[in-house]
Parts: structure tokens; sequence; C-alpha cells
């Protein structure tokens, strides 16, 4: 089975635009999660989609959104970008609705100019 | 806050040697904990898990030990090679909201010495 697969590898923006990355999980997988990833905070959930429903939330402004279609690809979308949101941004999906193992993808490499 | 925490940044071993990575978690109802390994430019990979109603669990080299009454989680690698040279992450599954999500620690960067 192929892994997850995240698109683009690396993007550089410039404040206050916006961004859309996307995420294919594993054949099979209906979880998907999205993760923000800084040298300064590690690994922050941003939320969970299960069968095209956000079923969690993290802590972060709602400039932050995401989806999940009914093929259970995902994208997450941060609108008027700041330079703080630079970051590794890391998709995890999973086979079991408890979400407890995570199979993550490479991420894509998001910097804020 | 959420949180689960880690007792040291970084871990330098000799090749051969055994490691120990230390982790504190914070709430007490969590009941499934895992460890994750991060290499350069890649993203996360599980290690080993461990529920609740276990304190020991091993798996090939690796070995998670779960103190319930201190809230201690730590993982042992056995013998411990080059290629074990990467950033390890203490998490456990918390429940909310009709979901679940993964909470990660801030994560120990393990050196192994030739």
């Amino acid at each position: 089975k192929a892994g997850v697969t995240q698109t683009p590898r690396y993007l550089i923006k410039t404040r206050g635009q916006q961004v859309t990355l996307s995420c294919s999980p594993i054949s099979g997988h209906r979880s998907v999660s999205w993760y923000q990833q800084t040298p300064g905070q590690g690994l922050q959930f941003l939320f969970e989609y299960f069968s095209e429903t956000q079923r969690n939330k993290g802590n972060f402004p709602g400039r932050f959104s995401g989806r999940q279609f009914s093929n259970s690809r995902s994208e997450m979308n941060v609108s008027t970008l700041e330079l703080g949101d630079s970051a590794l941004y890391l998709c995890a999906s999973s086979g079991d609705a408890t979400n407890e193992k995570l199979f993550f993808g490479s991420g894509t490499q998001l910097s804020v100019l | 806050g959420e949180s689960v925490g880690l007792h040291l940044p970084t871990l330098s071993v000799q090749e051969g040697d055994n490691s120990i990575i230390n982790c504190a978690y914070s709430n007490s109802a969590s009941d499934y904990f895992i460890w994750y390994k991060q290499e350069s430019g890649k993203g996360p990979q599980f290690i080993i898990d461990i529920r609740s109603n276990m304190d020991k669990r091993q798996g090939q080299r690796v070995t998670v030990l779960l103190n319930k009454t201190v809230k201690h989680l730590s993982l042992q690698i056995a013998a411990t090679q080059p290629g074990d040279s990467a950033v390890y992450f203490c998490a456990e599954k918390r429940g909310g909201g009709g979901g679940f999500k993964t909470i990660f620690g801030a994560g120990t960067r393990l050196f192994v010495k030739a």
C-alpha cells in the first residue's frame, strides 16, 4: 500500500496570502489528522476528520480550517498568513475509528516571508 | 493545558549501549500511550504502544514501561545502533468532542556515537 502523501512538499508564501495543503491517506483509512510542527512548540494538533466530519479541533485560530472529501482525501487551509505560521504541516491517517496508530506523511514545509 | 512532557531534550549514547528515554504525562485519564520516532525529513513513525492496563510491553529491541502512579512513561532501546539516531516522541490518545486526538510530547533527540 502506498503511504500517506502530502503535497506540495515545500511552499513559500508572503504574509496575508492564503494557502491550501493536500493530504491523501493510506487507502482504506477514513481518519485524517493534521499537525503543525515547529522547533519551539513541537507537534501541535490542528484537527481530525473522519468520514468527512470534523470530530476534534485543536487550539488554533479560525484562520486554520480543513475539510475531508468522500474519498478520505483531506485539505487544510490557512488564510491571512502570518510569519508565525511558518512550520512543517503533517498529515496522519488512521485505519481505526479511535485513531490509535497514526501513519504520517513527510509533511509540507511552509515558509511565510 | 494539554501536555505530555519530556525529562531530557537530548540524549547521547555509545553504539551498542542501551538507551532510555523518559516522558511524563499529565492526564491521568489517558488509557493509551505511544512512542514515535522521527528521522530528519520524515514524518513520525510508530514504534510501540501500551495500554493503561499494562505496565510493560516489549517489541523488537524496544521496551515501553508505564508507571501510572507517577504518570511516567519510558522507552528503552537495546543495543542502540546508528540508525536509531532520531527524535523520539511520547504521545497519548485523548478522547472528547466525539473524536480522538493524539497529544505529543516535546521530543528527545537521540544521538548515537560510533
